[in-house]
């Protein structure tokens, strides 16, 4: 049973256009959410977070949009860069779970020059 | 500050074996969590650890364990290797057990069962 679902391994965007990465969870419980980015080998980075009171956090080129309702969680990249061309996870934690983390199998972004 | 450590960086071994894998969380964050990344898998939580007691346990077999000693530094230790404990192990850190907390991962160990 995954309760975070990243639709699509992957995704190919032009250099300077937007990057739209879609997460959907099933447990209401969660109420906060993360995303990563990830290298091969290497350990993810965090980017970018976002309670369930709100509904948009924004960090720079990173925007996060969160809809209860609809139980999905979407990362804007604006302008996209080479650089960004990674792993992307999103990650979900419930108030009862500590710091247990649920991840999503990720999507692999590629941002063409 | 100095980020997440993880030590051996690489370890091979064979099946039935044991490992210890160590890590070193962010100074200041006494809650450490452990989770395997796996391709089939993902990246699937196995323990977290605060103040030296095991908070959150993942559905993961007896045979992964973990402890955190006084300064927060954490080891997991997989006895009776198999094969299907290949993997990139790897180790975050959060000042305290709580939601809402952001976690900071270290590089990871690869560990490869031969």
């Amino acid at each position: 049973d995954q309760q975070v679902k990243q639709n699509s391994p992957s995704l190919s965007v032009q250099e300077g256009r937007i990057s739209i990465l879609n997460c959907d969870y099933t447990n209401s419980m969660f109420d906060y959410f993360l995303w990563y980015k990830k290298y091969p080998a290497e350990g993810p980075t965090f980017l970018i977070s976002i309670s369930s009171i709100k509904d948009k956090n924004e960090d720079g080129r990173f925007t996060v949009f969160l809809n209860k309702s609809a139980k999905h969680l979407s990362l804007h990249i604006v302008p996209s860069q080479p650089g960004d061309s990674a792993v992307y996870f999103c990650a979900a934690s419930a108030y009862n779970q500590g710091g247990k983390l649920i991840f999503g199998q990720g999507t692999e972004l590629s941002v063409k020059p | 500050k100095a980020g997440v450590t993880q030590t051996p960086r690489y370890l091979i071994k064979t099946r039935g074996q044991q490992v210890t894998l160590s890590c070193s969380p962010i100074s200041g964050h006494r809650s450490v969590s452990w989770y395997q990344q796996t391709p089939g898998q993902g990246l699937q939580f196995l323990f977290e650890y605060f103040s030296e007691t095991q908070r959150n346990k993942g559905n993961f077999p007896g045979r992964f364990s973990g402890r955190q000693f006084s300064n927060s530094r954490s080891e997991m230790n997989v006895s009776t290797l198999e094969l299907g404990d290949s993997a990139l192990y790897l180790c975050a850190s959060s000042p305290v057990v709580a939601a809402q907390e952001t976690q900071y991962f270290g590089p990871g160990t690869r560990l490869l069962v031969l």
